[in-house]
């Protein structure tokens, strides 16, 4: 199947700093991705849709000056954590459909576990 | 407004029994997908089956099937013969034709038994 990549899988910033999360498709070319958040114990919530080459579509409620996202090629796209706090601390998880695909399924990536000091 | 409904928090059942995990959905598309994922403890989302609105049979993945009564608006995942690895939080999600982005519920957290 296919395989999609984050990176870091975790990380410890202090407050103020900023961090920036790849999610990568492998093995096939992605138009769209999604960045979801889950905090602990709770469900994964849609934070942004990334189209390849245009701006990315945020969900009510998500900062997009805060919440930077980048999808300038069809196999990466990049969250960036800007100013992050420790309200920021939580499971981001990327996702991505194939493009050019009818096929239904999104394809995840493992997580990144982010915990802001 | 929750769109999907999953009103099991916490699940028990025992190895090789079978287990039945609700999902009901709200939507007035007529063309929707409905998924489940598994969800260990390493935060992975696992796929595992998906049902189309419009097909006619009930899907199946090996142990794992979906009962979808579309008139009630369920998808309930029945796995089969569960093994001790099947321990983990379960989603069910839900697509419709405005994009393809995910809408989950809140899970349900399945515990196996030996």
């Amino acid at each position: 199947g296919a395989v999609v990549s984050q990176h870091p899988s975790w990380v410890i910033c202090k407050s103020g700093t900023s961090v920036k999360i790849e999610c990568r498709s492998l093995d096939f070319q992605a138009t769209t991705m999604f960045w979801y958040r889950q905090f602990p114990k709770q469900s994964l919530m849609l934070m942004a849709t990334s189209n390849e080459g245009s701006k990315a579509t945020y969900e009510q409620g998500v900062e997009k000056d805060k919440f930077l996202i980048n999808h300038a090629s069809l196999t990466l796209s990049t969250l960036t954590v800007t100013s992050a706090h420790p309200e920021d601390s939580s499971f981001y998880i990327c996702s991505a459909k194939e493009a050019y695909s009818s096929y239904n399924e999104q394809f995840f990536g493992p997580g990144t576990r982010l915990t802001v000091l | 407004a929750q769109k999907i409904t999953q009103t099991q928090p916490g699940m028990f059942v025992q190895e090789k029994e079978a287990v039945t995990l609700d999902c009901t959905y709200d939507t007035s598309d007529p063309s929707y997908g409905l998924f489940w994922y598994k969800q260990p403890s390493s935060g992975e989302m696992i796929f595992l089956i998906y049902q189309g609105s419009y097909d006619q049979q009930n899907a199946t993945e090996g142990r794992y099937s979906l009962n979808f009564q579309k008139a009630r608006k369920s998808a309930n995942l029945v796995i089969s013969a569960s093994q001790l690895g099947d321990s983990a939080m379960y989603f069910c999600a839900m697509r419709e034709t405005s994009g393809y982005a995910l809408n989950f519920g809140k899970g349900t957290s399945l515990l196996v038994t030996p």
